[in-house]
């Protein structure tokens, strides 16, 4: 299996406008995660999905963030308007139905907000 | 809620033995978990502790106390790739997601 796939794997843009991310998870895992990686905060988990189902978005810091699961196959992590302090690593992570022990990690969107 | 401690940075010695703590407060867990991230890659799953006592994988070790509230993980006979980040990980009683602790910075030096 490719693992998880993640795009961009870099993004610059300037403050104000739309920044999406995308992740793939591996094939038949039924839980999708989303993180953001700071220096100052560590690794914090913002949603997660069971089933393409948002089952816990405690974690989305404001409106401005959104993040939809059209299949299971494909989840989306928007950011409009963005802002500097949204600069981070943005991960997305699979876990399959049983139990959950393991996340499995994509490569991560190394996002960059002038 | 949860509150994980770990230390920021630790350093050791190519060849030696290193144990990296983590301390949590947490109402309930399924389980403990452990991951390695090298600098700009993404985490790794090294080991998950659900009962109490030691897990062995080769040259790393997790052990768990729950009554303690206390977790280690135990590094072996490090080699210099060993170099990275350690996160320590809880995951709450009735979900699938994790609480990360802030991670300790290993370097091994030569």
């Amino acid at each position: 299996d490719a693992g998880v796939i993640q795009s961009p794997r870099h993004e610059v843009t300037e403050m104000g406008q739309e920044v999406t991310l995308r992740c793939k998870p591996i094939s038949g895992h039924d839980y999708l995660f989303w993180y953001r990686q700071t220096m100052m905060r560590g690794l914090e988990l913002l949603i997660y999905f069971n089933n393409n189902v948002p089952i816990d978005d405690s974690g989305m810091p404001e409106d401005r963030f959104s993040a939809k699961m059209p299949n299971a196959s494909f989840s989306t992590l928007k950011i409009q308007p963005s802002e500097p302090r949204d600069s981070a690593v943005y991960f997305c992570a699979s876990s399959p139905s049983t139990g959950g022990e393991t996340q499995y990690f994509g490569p991560g969107t190394r996002l960059l907000v002038l | 809620g949860q509150n994980i401690d770990q230390p920021t940075e630790m350093t050791a010695t190519e060849g030696a033995i290193v144990q990296i703590n983590c301390t949590y407060q947490t109402s309930g867990f399924n389980g403990l978990f452990w991951y390695q991230q090298h600098a700009g890659e993404a985490p790794t799953f090294l080991s998950y502790n659900v009962l109490d006592g030691l897990e062995e994988k080769g040259r790393f070790s997790s052990f768990l106390s729950r009554s303690k509230g206390y977790s280690y993980l135990l590094l072996k006979e490090l080699q210099m790739k060993d170099s990275a980040s350690y996160l320590c990980a809880v995951s709450p009683t009735g979900t699938y997601k994790y609480i990360f602790g802030t991670g300790t910075r290993l370097k091994v030096l030569a």
